[in-house]
């Protein structure tokens, strides 16, 4: 079964900051990969997604990460922070070869963004 | 109106109570899954649906069980709550099938269940 690593439980920076949030994942050769974001008091929202082609994906509001297959790695990067990019942070995979499996999250990354 | 739709939205009950959870989509995905969130470890899996008639344990679940009404809908229930069942309670969706299937799961706004 799939595993996801998220290696700091809490991030803080602050505001105007560059950060990253670091994801890996146990071996599999097909794999897509998601990070998702969750406010206070809210429901997960999707934020990017690996599915194939480049290995680098964005989101609309600045953040990227990039796919690193030979390092297992899918870290979130964002080169300046705002206050309201305040939120957890949740990596996910799935394993895409037979389709029958759930989304495998991590224990979530707290990115507190101060002033 | 949102896309998955959780009932309630809170709930305070006692232990021993049975509860019942409730989800429904408009998304008309095949796909439905019941996730447990507790603090510092993330989002896991108690059942998953791909269709009516094909549900799933996940990881977590024991004490659990869930019906599968209609493509539409998914309920979770606590057969006799305990206070460690104690979380925030997330209904997904999801696309199904080969060919459609990424992974990605679209989230009810959660159900905050406390057992006293």
């Amino acid at each position: 079964a799939q595993s996801v690593t998220q290696l700091d439980s809490q991030v803080p920076v602050f505001e105007e900051a560059p950060v990253e949030l670091r994801c890996n994942y146990s071996s599999s050769v097909s794999v897509y990969l998601f990070w998702y974001v969750q406010y206070p008091n809210q429901g997960l929202q999707l934020l990017l997604k690996y599915l194939s082609g480049s290995t680098l994906v964005e989101s609309i509001n600045g953040f990227e990460a990039e796919f690193n297959k030979s390092q297992t790695s899918f870290h979130l990067r964002k080169p300046s922070v705002h206050i309201s990019n305040t939120a957890e942070y949740f990596c996910a995979v799935s394993d895409h070869r037979t389709g029958r499996r759930a989304l495998t999250f991590g224990s979530g990354t707290r990115l507190q963004v101060q002033p | 109106d949102a896309d998955v739709t959780q009932t309630p939205r809170n709930r305070i009950t006692k232990t021993g109570k049975r509860i019942m959870l409730e989800c429904s989509q408009t998304k008309g995905h095949d796909r439905m899954y019941w996730y447990r969130q507790d603090p510092g470890l993330g989002l896991r899996l108690i059942y998953y649906s791909f269709d009516v008639k094909d549900i799933n344990k996940g990881e977590i679940s024991d004490g659990y069980s869930v019906s599968r009404q209609a493509q539409a809908k998914f309920s979770l229930s606590l057969e006799s709550a305990i206070p460690n069942q104690t979380a925030l309670y997330f209904c997904a969706t999801s696309e199904g099938g080969r060919g459609l299937y990424t992974g990605e799961l679209f989230f009810g706004e959660g159900s905050r269940l406390t057992v006293l």
